[in-house]
């Protein structure tokens, strides 16, 4: 158990439906970072957070947003689901914002866009 | 974006052969060097952190070493084993415009059979 809380665990919904993924990182941990994995591509990093602000983007889409509340929770919204969407969506966990800390991963969440 | 290349992209070896992969990434602007263990059904889990070049790492059977001067990190294990069989990945930060991005690459599947 690594600590990192993801829910839900799995989500099907429909093409042009909004879902919200919600993150707990590890009691202590500042950093939120979060990961798509679709079939057949490694981990394609989207957003990082840290302390509530926005540090690092990658090639998240403007569909795409999320934040990072006060109490550190984070939640990545997705909307105008199309069926590329379809992916694992990672969230990790870090003390650190500079990098030299190791991420620690949740189980993910699974959404199926049908 | 630039990318994080790792080779091969499978590896199938028997019990007690030693094997060794690749992690090629941006050597300017560079941070840190991530490697990672990831296992079916299970969330990836870090096995180093290196920063400096020339840094060695060792846990166990498994080592690692880093050039950030060419841009390249090998890790190896020693004596595989069937439970070292999973998805190893490596993961690479460096400044760029959008921030401390850490971006993976689509990582090395060993398969190690007895």
């Amino acid at each position: 158990d690594s600590g990192v809380t993801q829910t839900p665990k799995h989500l099907i919904t429909a093409t042009g439906q909004r879902v919200t993924l919600r993150c707990s990182p590890r009691s202590g941990d500042l950093s939120v970072y979060w990961y798509q994995q679709s079939l057949d591509q490694g981990l394609q990093f989207l957003i990082h957070y840290y302390n509530g602000e926005e540090r690092a983007k990658g090639n998240i889409l403007e569909r795409f947003s999320a934040q990072q509340f006060p109490d550190l929770h984070s939640e990545l919204n997705l909307s105008s689901l199309e069926l590329g969407d379809s992916a694992l969506y990672f969230c990790a966990s870090s003390v650190q914002t500079g990098g030299t800390g190791e991420l620690f991963f949740g189980e993910g969440s699974r959404l199926t866009v049908l | 974006i630039l990318n994080v290349e790792q080779s091969p992209q499978s590896l199938h070896v028997q019990e007690g052969d030693s094997t060794n992969f690749t992690c090629s990434f941006p050597s300017s602007n560079f941070y840190a060097l991530h490697w990672y263990r990831w296992e079916t059904a299970k969330s990836p889990e870090a096995l180093f952190v290196m920063t400096l070049n020339g840094d060695e790492k060792k846990k166990g059977r498994i080592s690692a070493t880093l050039n950030t001067k060419e841009g390249y990190s090998y890790l190896y294990i020693k004596g595989s084993q069937p439970e070292d069989s999973a998805t190893y990945l490596c993961a690479s930060r460096w400044n760029s415009n959008s921030g401390y991005a850490l971006n993976f690459g689509k990582g090395t599947s060993l398969l190690v059979t007895p």
